[in-house]
C-alpha cells in the first residue's frame, strides 16, 4: 500500500449507531488531518494531530471524536450523528518541520450517510 | 471577507484554449500556496505548489503577487481531462508546530470537444 487509505470508502449508519473512519499513511509523515467536506462548500478542518498530540480541535461536536494511536494511524470515532453530518471525510498527512513548505497528501476519503 | 476566495465558476472553454483562475487570500503573512484539483467525488491532490513568485509544469503556470494578495493558475493547451475543480490553498502562518491550509471553495472547470 502506499500513500494515504481509508477505511471504509462509503458508509450508512443511522442516528443511533457507532461506527469508526479509519486512515493509515504510508509516507513517514509525523501530522495527520481529518476534514469535511459538504457539497458545495471549502473543505473544513475538524482535527490535527502532531506527532500523534491533537494540536488542534476546530470546535468540532463531541460527537466526533478522534484517535491517534501511532503516526501512521488516525481514527474518527463516530457516535448518535445527524443527518447533516452526511459529508465526505477526508484524511490528510503531512511532513511538518519546515515553517510553511509542507504540502498535504489525502486519501480517498470516506462517504459518509447519515438516516 | 473570506480567508481565501475564488470565483466558482464554471469556466467552460473548447479544447486548445488557455484558461485562466485567480484567487485571492486576506493574511498577508500567508507563508506558502498551493493548488490542488479535485475530481468529481474523489480527493483533492496536488498539482503545483507556489512558494516565491511563481512556477511553470508543462502547460501550467502559477503566479503568486504578495502585494496584491492573490495568486493564478494558467492552464495552456486544454485537455478535456483537465476537467475538474481547482483549489486554491494558502498557509497563513505555522503555528502550533504544524502548517494549517486554508482551502478556498474551488473553481469548476469543463473543457469540452
Amino acid at each position: 500500500e502506499t500513500g494515504v487509505t481509508q477505511t471504509p470508502r462509503h458508509l450508512v449508519m443511522g442516528m443511533t449507531n457507532k461506527k469508526s473512519l479509519k486512515c493509515e499513511q504510508h509516507l513517514g509523515h509525523n501530522a495527520m488531518y481529518w476534514y469535511k467536506q459538504s457539497a458545495k462548500k471549502p473543505l473544513e478542518l475538524m482535527f490535527v494531530y502532531s506527532l500523534e498530540e491533537r494540536v488542534e480541535n476546530n470546535s468540532v461536536p463531541s460527537r466526533f471524536s478522534p484517535e491517534c494511536p501511532n503516526s501512521s494511524h488516525l481514527f474518527l470515532h463516530l457516535h448518535t450523528l445527524q443527518p447533516e453530518d452526511s459529508a465526505l471525510y477526508l484524511c490528510a498527512s503531512s511532513q511538518d518541520g519546515t515553517p510553511g513548505y509542507n504540502e498535504q497528501f489525502f486519501g480517498p476519503g470516506t462517504r459518509l450517510t447519515v438516516l | 471577507r473570506k480567508e481565501v476566495e475564488q470565483d466558482p465558476g464554471p469556466f467552460n472553454v473548447p479544447e486548445g484554449a488557455t484558461v485562466a483562475f485567480n484567487c485571492t487570500y486576506s493574511n498577508s503573512a500567508s507563508q506558502s500556496f498551493f493548488w490542488y484539483r479535485q475530481d468529481c467525488r474523489k480527493e483533492p491532490k496536488l498539482l503545483m505548489s507556489v512558494y516565491s513568485s511563481g512556477n511553470e509544469d508543462g502547460r501550467f503556470t502559477a503566479q503568486l503577487n504578495r502585494a496584491s494578495q492573490y495568486i493564478s493558475l494558467l492552464i495552456r493547451d486544454s485537455k478535456l481531462s483537465d476537467s475538474a475543480t481547482y483549489l486554491c490553498v494558502v498557509n497563513p502562518v505555522f503555528s502550533g508546530g504544524y502548517n494549517k491550509l486554508i482551502f478556498g471553495a474551488g473553481t469548476r472547470l469543463a473543457v469540452h470537444p
